[in-house]
């Protein structure tokens, strides 16, 4: 079965340093991707998505993600970090050409950002 | 144009009892899906509404049942509630499955007591 593994339950970055999450899939056949966002007490935010067009995909709040089929990874990174992107972050995939359409995510990495 | 909305925010129930949590997906979208989110085995997908019917399930046990309307509204039910079942619950739209991606609600936060 398809899965998502986030390397890092918990990330701390300094304000202005890099942000790197890392997402990694099992299966063969590369899945659509997806990173979301989750603030405390809110619900899921899509950043961005990857759907076989290129391989490098910008999204929303500056953050971007690296399709690496021979990886199986979809890692997470914006140049430089600001306190407003503490939260946690959820990577996802849904299988192509199956029947299944659901999101399957990742365990989440919570991303904390030091002054 | 409005997102995903859910009623209530916030629940607190008894065990044994049964509740009901509400979805109004983003106008036009005709897939709703329901996830539960819980710090133990993180987010969780429920099932898939599409034009009334559902179209996917995940793992749970028969006490959590859905329904969507023909305006696309959803609602999942949960029966026989247990301390387990306190979660965050999401509700997700979208046009249709695979690259379009889902539209997420604030949430239902259910407690168990």
């Amino acid at each position: 079965a398809q899965s998502v593994t986030q390397l890092g339950s918990h990330v701390s970055v300094s304000e202005g340093a890099l942000v790197l999450l890392r997402c990694n899939y099992s299966s063969s056949v590369p899945p659509y991707l997806f990173w979301y966002v989750q603030y405390p007490n809110q619900g899921l935010q899509l950043l961005l998505k990857y759907t076989s067009a290129a391989t490098l995909v910008k999204g929303i709040n500056g953050f971007e993600a690296e399709f690496k089929k021979s990886e199986t990874s979809f890692h997470l990174t914006k140049p430089s970090a600001h306190m407003s992107d503490a939260a946690e972050y959820f990577c996802a995939v849904i299988p192509k050409g199956g029947s299944q359409g659901n999101l399957i995510f990742g365990k989440g990495t919570k991303l904390s950002v030091k002054p | 144009k409005a997102g995903v909305t859910q009623t209530p925010r916030y629940l607190i129930k008894t065990r044994g009892q049964q509740v009901t949590l509400s979805c109004s997906p983003i106008s036009g979208h005709r897939s709703v899906s329901w996830y539960q989110q819980t710090p133990g085995q993180g987010l969780q997908f429920l099932f898939e509404y599409f034009s009334e019917t559902q179209r996917n399930k995940g793992n749970f046990p028969g006490r959590f049942s859905g329904r969507q309307f023909s305006n696309s509204r959803s609602e999942m039910n949960v029966s026989t509630l247990e301390l387990g079942d306190s979660a965050l619950y999401l509700c997700a739209s979208s046009l249709d499955w695979g690259d379009y991606g889902y539209t997420f609600g604030s949430g239902t936060r259910l407690t168990v007591v």
